[in-house]
């Protein structure tokens, strides 16, 4: 089965610092796109940043990055100079090539303190 | 302005009742989607849509029942629904099908059965 594991249902960090959400995934194919999500409280799922599985290259938005490392099927997202407004749920999610169906995890809840 | 409006926004109904969602995008985008989001569990992918025909159905009961009139336009008609349906229902939209197209959300409309 396909499957994408979030291990932290919860994290928390400070303002100005950074944290690093965890997701690994199961699958035996080679082509296929990552994506982190953000969930914030009015519920709109927002696209982060999304990484193609054939880059070596590690994505980079602004002060959002991940690290990429495809042998071991992993997938974290570098928030770097945390703000109030990064708060909210993480979703990680794949693609398969050439198919329409987009796999979650359960997500991570990010707390920011000031 | 999301680029998906759903509507309403929170809905209460009885298990005889029935309802329809509305999802309306205005990216200009090719595909659109459902999908639910329970708690503590995976977004789950619900029905696709290409170009107005349907290119999934993912084991969804009976009492969930889509429409897509144009390209722009995604219904969800709810009947006889169980408690367990109780959950966020989120309608989303890309460019195309393949993986490569990042999904735009809306804020979902928020569903309690009675």
């Amino acid at each position: 089965a396909q499957t994408v594991t979030q291990s932290q249902p919860e994290m928390s960090v400070q303002e100005a610092e950074t944290v690093t959400l965890s997701c690994t995934y199961d699958t035996s194919e080679s082509d296929y796109y990552l994506f982190w999500y953000k969930q914030p409280p009015s519920r709109q799922m927002i696209l982060v940043i999304r990484q193609e599985a054939y880059k070596q290259q590690n994505a980079t938005e602004n002060r959002f990055s991940v690290n990429f490392q495809k042998a071991a099927k992993s997938f974290s997202l570098k928030i770097s100079d945390s703000q109030l407004g990064d708060a909210a749920m993480y979703f990680c999610a794949y693609r398969l090539g050439n198919t329409d169906k987009l796999i979650f995890g359960t997500g991570t809840r990010l707390q920011v303190f000031p | 302005e999301t680029g998906v409006t759903q509507t309403p926004r929170h809905l209460v109904m009885g298990m005889t009742n029935k309802k329809s969602l509305k999802c309306e995008q205005h990216l200009g985008h090719n595909a659109m989607y459902w999908y639910k989001q329970s708690a503590k569990k995976p977004l789950e992918l619900m029905f696709v849509y290409s170009l107005e025909e349907r290119v999934e159905n993912n084991s969804v009961p009976s009492r969930f029942s889509p429409e897509c009139p144009n390209s722009s336009h995604l219904f969800l008609h709810l009947h006889t629904l169980q408690p367990e349906d109780s959950a966020l229902y989120l309608c989303a939209s890309s460019q195309e099908i393949t993986s490569d197209s990042p999904l735009h959300f809306g804020n979902g409309t928020r569903l309690t059965v009675t």
